[in-house]
């Protein structure tokens, strides 16, 4: 059973550009959340899913977007990139109110 | 607004020496969750806890949650070099409310 997977683990961007990230919830997962993490600092929340609407949002602007596919599977899109936006981003499914399983998160750093 | 506070931020101990972070919110919470995570590595749930006063024990590592849902503590005794890494304390204020974490405090240990 794979848990969390997230691609890609490590990326560099330039200033100004788009980037898409993507997320395979645990199997019999139905809810996604995406995390920004900062180094040195705890997991930001940015956005949840569930039954492809996002249901949650956190304090990020709208160049940050979302979309979950039927198979629960979803993505981040970042654009017009920003030197701040570089930081660990993690996706976490769950089942309702159960227990969140981070991935193993996606590198981004942005020059 | 709603606030977390974990303290302390960093905590450097002699193996064998007991460790304690402690997670405040100026809210009574729904539930808090506690996490590890490794260097270089992604956040791990360690343990949720739901009722006032509520302690829970996982070998060497004890959860407290406090009486009036606005507190928490997690207490190592002993601690290992396996201990290393930052603990998160992450808040609900409701069952359906986004997760918020705390900063983390930073364990390391000396041999």
């Amino acid at each position: 059973d794979a848990g969390v997977t997230q691609s890609p683990t490590h990326l560099i961007k330039t200033r100004g550009q788009q980037v898409t990230l993507r997320c395979s919830p645990k199997s019999g997962h139905d809810t996604v959340s995406w995390y920004q993490q900062a180094l040195g600092q705890g997991p930001q929340f940015i956005f949840q899913y569930y039954e492809e609407e996002e249901r949650q949002r956190g304090n990020f602007p709208d160049r940050f977007s979302g979309h979950q596919f039927p198979n629960y599977s979803s993505e981040l899109n970042v654009n017009a990139l920003l030197l701040g936006d570089s930081a660990l981003y993690l996706c976490a499914s769950s089942a309702t109110g159960n227990t969140i399983y981070f991935g193993e998160g996606s590198w981004l750093t942005v020059v | 607004g709603q606030q977390v506070m974990q303290i302390p931020q960093y905590q450097h101990v002699q193996e064998g020496e007991d460790f304690t972070t402690y997670c405040n919110s100026s809210t009574t919470l729904s539930n808090i969750q506690w996490y590890k995570q490794r260097p270089g590595g992604h956040p791990v749930f360690l343990i949720q806890l739901v009722k006032s006063g509520e302690v829970k024990k996982q070998k060497r590592l004890t959860f407290q949650f406090g009486e009036a849902k606005k507190n928490s503590s997690l207490h190592i005794t002993a601690t290992q070099t396996t201990d290393v890494g930052t603990y998160f304390c992450a808040l609900q204020y409701s069952s359906a409310s986004k997760i918020i974490f705390g900063s983390g405090t930073r364990l390391s240990i000396r041999p």
